[in-house]
């Protein structure tokens, strides 16, 4: 079964500085999607930034953008320029493309932006 | 955009009730889920469903819990007897079609007194 792992149980950072959020997945596919999802306080679901394995091509969406590293199965998150509305918890998630689809995800980072 | 709406946004029962939570997909949607989030804990898969049938559940979906579609826009999970430990938010989420934008609903957070 896949595993996604967030190491960072909490980041801070000023305003207007660079952050990094770290996660790692475990899975024997060649082929699958990946995502990070923003969840602030009011617990809505929101997609911040998707990437399928097949593309060599980081995502990028605005400040967002993300290092796939495919060998090492790994998929950071970093938020340039950082608001105060970047506050939340942030959750790194696995998708396979076969089969019912389900999203695996991490434990979270819950990410400050300090004024 | 389009949106995932879930009902009611917090429902309060007692240990032992049956709860449904009601969710109305985006209309053109055919992919539907439902996950839950204990507090503080991460995002768990309960169960999805494609052509009127459930198409994989996870270990958290035994018989207490079941989903239904009965009238082509509603997607319901019931809980037929509330533990404590089922209190947590309960997000509904659809899509078009595999590989596509998933798109979660608001959740319904279920407390179990």
């Amino acid at each position: 079964a896949q595993t996604v792992t967030q190491s960072q149980p909490e980041m801070s950072v000023q305003e207007a500085e660079t952050v990094t959020l770290s996660c790692t997945y475990d899975t024997s596919e060649n082929n699958y999607y990946l995502f990070w999802y923003k969840q602030p306080p009011s617990r809505q679901m929101i997609l911040v930034i998707r990437q399928e394995a097949y593309k060599q091509q980081n995502a990028t969406e605005n400040r967002f953008s993300v290092n796939f590293q495919k060998a090492a199965k790994s998929f950071s998150l970093k938020i340039s320029d950082s608001q105060l509305g970047d506050t939340a918890m942030y959750f790194c998630a696995f998708m396979n493309v076969w089969g019912a689809q389900k999203l695996v995800f991490g434990q979270g980072t819950r990410l400050t932006i300090n004024p | 955009e389009p949106e995932v709406t879930q009902t009611p946004s917090h429902q309060v029962t007692q240990m032992g009730q049956e709860v449904i939570l009601r969710c109305v997909p985006i209309s053109n949607h055919l992919y539907f889920y439902w996950y839950r989030q204990i507090l503080g804990q991460k995002v768990e898969f309960l169960v999805s469903f494609y052509n009127n049938e459930i198409s994989e559940k996870s270990e958290i979906f035994d018989d207490q819990f079941s989903v239904e579609r009965p009238d082509g826009s509603n997607f319901t999970l019931k809980i037929r007897s509330t533990k404590l430990e089922d209190s947590a938010m309960y997000f509904c989420a659809s899509r078009t079609g595999r590989g596509e934008k998933l798109f979660f609903g608001s959740g319904t957070q279920l407390s179990v007194l």
